[in-house]
């Protein structure tokens, strides 16, 4: 089945620090991607959709210039958190579309973000 | 996308049968429902889906209504490693850009042994 690959699974860092996650689609070719955040106890709120070769589409109140997305192949998309601050912290997490098929979207595993 | 009621928890024996509802009132014709799993601190797992068919694979079965404004997962034999939030969501089919999920609160399964 579709496999997609988030890393780092897990970072802890300090106030101010940049972070970059990494999400992968391992064995299909992945045209868009999504980024989710997740904080305790809530369900997954989608951030923003990443596009291969273009800009990526904000959510409404999510910050372009914190949350800076790339997605420049077809099979790796990165997320920077830039200058994190504590209320950063949060789980987030990817998924991608197959991009020639109507494959259901498939998950990372997330990555948990602890701003201390 | 139309929206989805479910149960915030229930409880299921090992075992048994665990027979997760959703409600879709407002189900278009051309919207689908998928049904996905979180297992604690984890990404969600793509379970199944279908439009107005019975659909049934190697995970669980989708019971779809006639009307299709309800549907029912059903996980045949419930094992301790079922336990997760169960989430129902209606989305027309997609391929290319079209595709984010929206994720209400889901259910919240516990299997028990």
């Amino acid at each position: 089945g579709a496999v997609v690959s988030q890393h780092p699974s897990r970072v802890i860092c300090k106030s101010g620090t940049s972070v970059k996650i990494e999400c992968r689609s391992l064995d299909f070719q992945a045209t868009t991607m999504f980024w989710y955040r997740q904080f305790p106890k809530q369900s997954l709120m989608l951030m923003a959709t990443s596009n291969e070769g273009s800009k990526a589409t904000y959510e409404q109140g999510v910050e372009k210039d914190k949350f800076l997305i790339n997605h420049a192949s077809l099979t790796l998309s990165t997320l920077t958190v830039t200058s994190a601050h504590p209320e950063d912290s949060s789980f987030y997490i990817c998924s991608a579309v197959p991009g020639m098929s109507n494959q259901p979207q498939h998950f990372g595993d997330g990555t948990r973000l602890s701003i201390l | 996308d139309a929206k989805t009621t479910q149960p915030p928890s229930m409880d299921c024996a090992e075992g048994r049968a665990a027979n997760l509802p959703c409600n879709h009132s407002t189900i278009s014709g051309n919207e689908y429902v998928y049904w996905y799993r979180q297992i604690h601190s984890q990404g969600p797992q793509y379970i199944i889906h279908g439009l107005k068919n019975n659909e049934t694979n190697e995970m669980a079965s989708l019971i779809i209504t006639e009307d299709r404004k309800s549907s029912t997962l059903i996980l045949p034999h419930a094992t301790l490693r079922d336990t997760a939030v169960y989430y129902c969501i209606v989305r027309v089919e997609y391929g290319g850009s079209q595709g984010n999920l929206i994720f209400g609160k889901g259910t919240k399964l516990s299997v028990k042994p």
